[in-house]
C-alpha cells in the first residue's frame, strides 16, 4: 500500500525555471492539501482540494498553481522558481472533511532548492 | 487567527528519561488538537489527538491531555527510547473544516544512549 507518493524527493532549480511537483494517493482520499516545511518553522498551507476539480488557496499561494483532474492525483507547479521557494514541500491527504476530523497521511516530501 | 506554540529545541534526553514538551495554542471555539511526529528523511505522521476539553490522547507511551483552562496540550512519557528521536509538531483544527491545520514550528527531540 503506497498511500501517498510524491516525485522527486530532491530538486535544484535555476532561478526562472519551472516545475511541477507530483503528488499522487492510492487510498480514494478526496481531500488533498500542498504545505511548505521552512527550517526552524511549522507547516505554512499552499492549496488545497476537497475533491476533483475543486481548489482553493491556503495560506501561502503566491507563486504557485494547483489542479485537481482526478482524485488520485495533486500536482504542485511553479511557474517562475524563486529563491524564496526553497524549502521542503509535503503532500497530504484526508479521507474525511478537514484534517481535523479523520487522520492524514502525508507523503515523504520534496526537498526544493532554488538557486 | 489561530496559532501553535511550542516549546523551542532541540531538546536532548538520555534514554529512559522523562519527556514532556510544551504546547499552547490560541483558537476561536473549540479546536481538536494533535501531535504528528516527523522521523528523520520521512512525512509526517499522526501521533496522538483529543478532539475535547480533558480528552487524553495516548499512542506509543506517549500522552497528551487537552487542557482547555490552560489551552495547553503538553506531550509526555515516561520512558523516551532512542528510536524516539524525531521532530513533533503541536496542530490544532478550530473549524473541522476542509482547509487544514495550524502547526506550531516543531521541537526537534534527540535522545542519546
Amino acid at each position: 500500500n503506497a498511500g501517498v507518493t510524491q516525485t522527486p524527493k530532491f530538486r535544484i532549480l535555476k532561478i526562472g525555471q519551472s516545475m511541477t511537483l507530483q503528488c499522487a494517493q492510492d487510498m480514494n482520499h478526496n481531500y488533498m492539501y500542498w504545505y511548505r516545511q521552512d527550517p526552524g518553522m511549522g507547516l505554512k498551507l499552499i492549496y488545497y482540494s476537497v475533491g476533483a476539480g475543486i481548489t482553493d488557496k491556503g495560506e501561502v499561494p503566491n507563486g504557485y498553481n494547483v489542479s485537481r483532474s482526478t482524485t488520485e492525483d495533486f500536482p504542485l507547479r511553479l511557474e517562475l522558481a524563486a529563491p524564496s521557494q526553497t524549502s521542503v514541500y509535503f503532500c497530504a491527504s484526508s479521507s474525511g472533511q478537514g484534517l481535523g476530523n479523520t487522520e492524514a497521511f502525508f507523503g515523504q516530501g520534496t526537498r526544493l532548492t532554488v538557486v | 487567527g489561530d496559532s501553535v506554540t511550542q516549546m523551542e529545541g532541540p531538546v536532548t534526553l538520555s534514554e529512559e528519561a522523562f519527556l514532556t514538551i510544551n504546547c499552547t495554542y490560541t483558537a476561536t471555539g473549540y479546536p481538536s488538537l494533535f501531535w504528528y511526529v516527523q522521523y528523520p528523511g520521512e512525512g509526517l505522521q499522526l501521533l496522538l489527538k483529543a478532539t475535547k476539553a480533558d480528552d487524553k490522547g495516548s499512542n506509543k507511551g506517549f500522552e497528551a491531555t487537552y487542557r482547555k483552562e490552560t489551552t495547553s496540550f503538553h506531550l509526555e512519557k515516561g520512558s523516551v527510547q532512542v528510536s524516539d528521536s524525531a521532530v513533533y509538531f503541536c496542530a490544532l483544527d478550530s473549524g473541522g473544516g476542509a482547509d487544514g491545520l495550524t502547526f506550531g514550528k516543531g521541537t526537534h527531540l534527540i535522545i542519546q544512549p
